[in-house]
């Protein structure tokens, strides 16, 4: 399976300031997906990261608070737009190996909102 | 739309004990299934995997699963518990008419008593 690295591994931000994520994989992926874990909670997929075009976000999820970027097929970046502490979570990315039926997960982000 | 329900939030086991977490999902077409796990602090690791064929599989650490189509259920079972089998697991079931999309479940948290 691909090896799949998310910098930065945590952080603490103020409300109001934005992140951005980085998801960087060593070989090149079809699907690369965002997902969400909120404190104590399971996943909750954001968006399907689409090279060359928008992403595809659920419902729930905007544009313009998680824009999410994919200029080729080993990298992504997820942002996290104006923040509140109700952002504070564990972001995490991954993609899909060469069957495209198993999903395999980076280590995650870790972000706190004061 | 897909789901899954994990029954049991938390579940604690004495070391050398048989580990017994449930998974029941439902799907509209004959779903692809995982088992994930999460150790403190890092991502999720794959378990096993359903996708096609013989309904026990088997997956890394000693752990195995069954479906059963009739009881549409996907219950992770490990003769022996560890202590480092001490972790949260996921159920997910994948979206095979939406680009694989992972639907997941509530999560269950493994405490491993000596």
């Amino acid at each position: 399976s691909a090896v799949i690295s998310q910098k930065p591994s945590r952080d603490i931000c103020q409300r109001g300031t934005s992140l951005t994520i980085q998801c960087q994989v060593d070989s090149q992926v079809t699907m690369m997906f965002w997902y969400r874990q909120q404190p104590g909670q399971s996943l909750t997929l954001i968006a399907t990261a689409n090279q060359g075009s928008e992403a595809t976000y659920e419902s729930g999820f905007v544009i313009d608070k998680f824009p999410i970027s994919r200029p080729n097929l080993t990298f992504s970046t997820l942002t996290v737009s104006n923040m509140s502490p109700e952002d504070s979570s564990i972001y995490l990315c991954s993609v899909t190996g060469t069957g495209m039926e198993t999903q395999y997960f980076g280590p995650g982000t870790r972000l706190l909102v004061l | 739309a897909q789901s899954v329900t994990q029954l049991g939030s938390h579940v604690s086991v004495s070391e050398g004990a048989l580990v017994l977490l449930r998974c029941n999902y439902s799907s509209s077409v004959p779903p692809y299934l995982f088992w994930y796990v999460q150790y403190p602090n890092q991502g999720l690791q794959l378990l096993l995997k359903y996708t096609t064929g013989a309904t026990l599989v088997k997956g890394i650490n000693g752990f195995e699963a069954e479906f059963k189509k009739s009881e549409t259920s996907f219950h992770l079972t490990k003769p022996s518990a560890h202590m480092s089998d001490a972790a949260e697991y996921f159920c997910a079931v994948s979206d095979r008419a939406a680009g694989n999309k992972l639907t997941f479940g509530g999560g269950t948290r493994v405490l491993v008593k000596p």
